[in-house]
């Protein structure tokens, strides 16, 4: 069973604070990684992907991958209240040419 | 403009009532999916096709029903045999040579 495990949350941070989010996998075959925020009653909206070992940097938002503990994580930087959503783990599969989706860490922002 | 459009926004089902719920995009892409989101819970995959005229079951295919007659468009239908099946349904596409998937605005389904 291919697994990808989130925190669910609630996380809350101070406006201008750094959040940061954090997702494991189970399938070592994985090979491309996503980011989706969800707004309430909303549909999920992509934020990034990451394909290699490292940091990928858009705006506030970094990627962070580590495949050996099969780790991937989330940080925004400067928290706004808008940030303030629920964060998808997606994990794709080569083999099976689909997503795998994380139950979603609830995120929010105090002002 | 191009993107995926689902309807209704909203949709009530009586017991024993069969309901499709539509899915259209204009992308080009040639893979579209079926996912089912409870309250706090993540995304389950229904149904998926990656070309038309095919298409595989998910992970919780019972009780629901696809076709893929055209590339723009991929159907679910929600049989009388879903007896739990107020959720959240989101339709997503896939280019070919690509990994991320859109998705659509989604669709409530509640059951009257």
């Amino acid at each position: 069973q291919k697994e990808v495990e989130q925190n669910s949350g609630p996380l809350s941070v101070p406006e201008g604070a750094i959040a940061s989010l954090n997702c494991t996998y189970s399938d070592r075959g994985s090979q491309s990684f996503f980011w989706y925020r969800q707004y309430s009653g909303k549909s999920p909206e992509l934020i990034m992907f990451i394909y290699s070992n490292g940091d990928k940097e858009d705006g506030r938002f970094t990627a962070q991958l580590n495949k050996a503990s099969q780790y991937v994580s989330l940080l925004i930087r400067d928290s706004q209240p808008s940030d303030s959503a629920t964060y998808l783990c997606a994990v794709f599969s080569g083999s099976a040419r689909q997503l795998t989706f994380g139950s979603g860490t609830q995120l929010t922002v105090l002002p | 403009d191009g993107g995926i459009t689902q309807s209704p926004k909203y949709l009530f089902r009586k017991e024993g009532q069969n309901v499709t719920l539509s899915c259209e995009q204009n992308l080009n892409h040639d893979a579209m999916y079926w996912y089912r989101q409870d309250p706090g819970q993540g995304l389950r995959l229904i149904y998926y096709s990656q070309i038309v005229n095919d298409f595989q079951k998910g992970d919780i295919a019972e009780g629901y029903s696809v076709s893929r007659e055209k590339k723009e468009s991929f159907p679910l239908t929600v049989t009388s045999a879903q007896k739990n099946p107020t959720a959240f349904y989101l339709c997503a596409s896939r280019g070919q040579y690509q990994e991320t998937q859109y998705f659509g605005p989604g669709t409530r389904l509640l059951v009257l």
